[in-house]
């Protein structure tokens, strides 16, 4: 199984800053690497698909990087909508098998 | 826009059997073009993938939970369902439906789940 880790599992950060998350694999991925938004209470919306991608309807300040077994989601300018917890997720495994990181919490400082 | 809405009994007793429903609104299930999923999230922790289905009938499940898992789907109700049979404390989680969409167009393909129902929290306790 492939497995996923992000860092750092928890961040303080005020509105405006320059946030970045990392998310890293157990092997390569290539670009297999999606990411999410959860609000407490609330389903996973999807952010960023094959690493770079940015769904539709999703702010520019988000971003995404990285292949291999290292990436990086950013938010340029953190928003007050943006505290939340954020995920990412491999679909390099075939068959299915895609497996999600533990999550990074960002909160207000 | 597609929209799901997942359904059914909030508590479970320890050695019974899970059962949920997907609706799915906005769009057909039998149009193809993607997996209909299931995920769960125990409280308070991360997100596990259990399975899908798509249209056909055809599935793959988690290994970790085969021997227990059925996703089944109904076309006509445009309606996909999760069966987890033996259930214990182990198995309380929120539970997701998610369509798993694909882009094949650069040669490799890529997968995601988007969008997501809302959830549906299921306890297991006598």
């Amino acid at each position: 199984d492939i497995q996923m880790t992000q860092s750092p599992s928890s961040l303080s950060a005020s509105v405006g800053d320059r946030v970045t998350i990392t998310c890293r694999a157990s092997q390569s991925i290539s670009s297999y690497l999606n990411w999410y938004q959860q609000k407490p209470g609330k389903a996973p919306k999807l952010l960023i698909y094959a690493a770079s991608s940015l769904q539709s309807g999703v702010p520019s300040r988000f971003s995404g990087s990285g292949s291999g077994t290292d990436f990086t989601l950013t938010i340029s300018s953190l928003q007050p909508e943006d505290f939340a917890t954020y995920y990412c997720q491999q679909s390099y495994s075939t068959p299915r098998g895609f497996t999600f990181g533990p999550g990074t919490k960002v909160d207000i400082k | 826009q597609v929209q799901l809405q997942e359904s059914g009994p909030g508590l479970v007793k320890p050695s019974q059997t899970l059962s949920l429903t997907c609706t799915v609104s906005g769009g057909s299930i039998s149009s193809g073009g993607y997996y209909w999923s299931w995920i769960r999230q125990h409280p308070g922790k991360g997100l596990e993938w259990i399975g899908y289905i798509y249209y056909s009938g055809s599935t793959y499940y988690n290994p970790s939970l085969k021997s227990r898992v059925t996703i089944s789907v109904d076309t006509s109700k445009n309606q996909f369902s999760l069966k987890l049979s033996s259930v214990t404390a182990a198995d309380t989680a929120v539970y997701y439906c998610a369509r798993e969409g694909e882009d094949c167009s650069g040669g490799s393909c890529y997968n995601w789940f988007d969008p997501w129902g809302q959830g549906t929290l299921v306890t297991v306790s006598s």
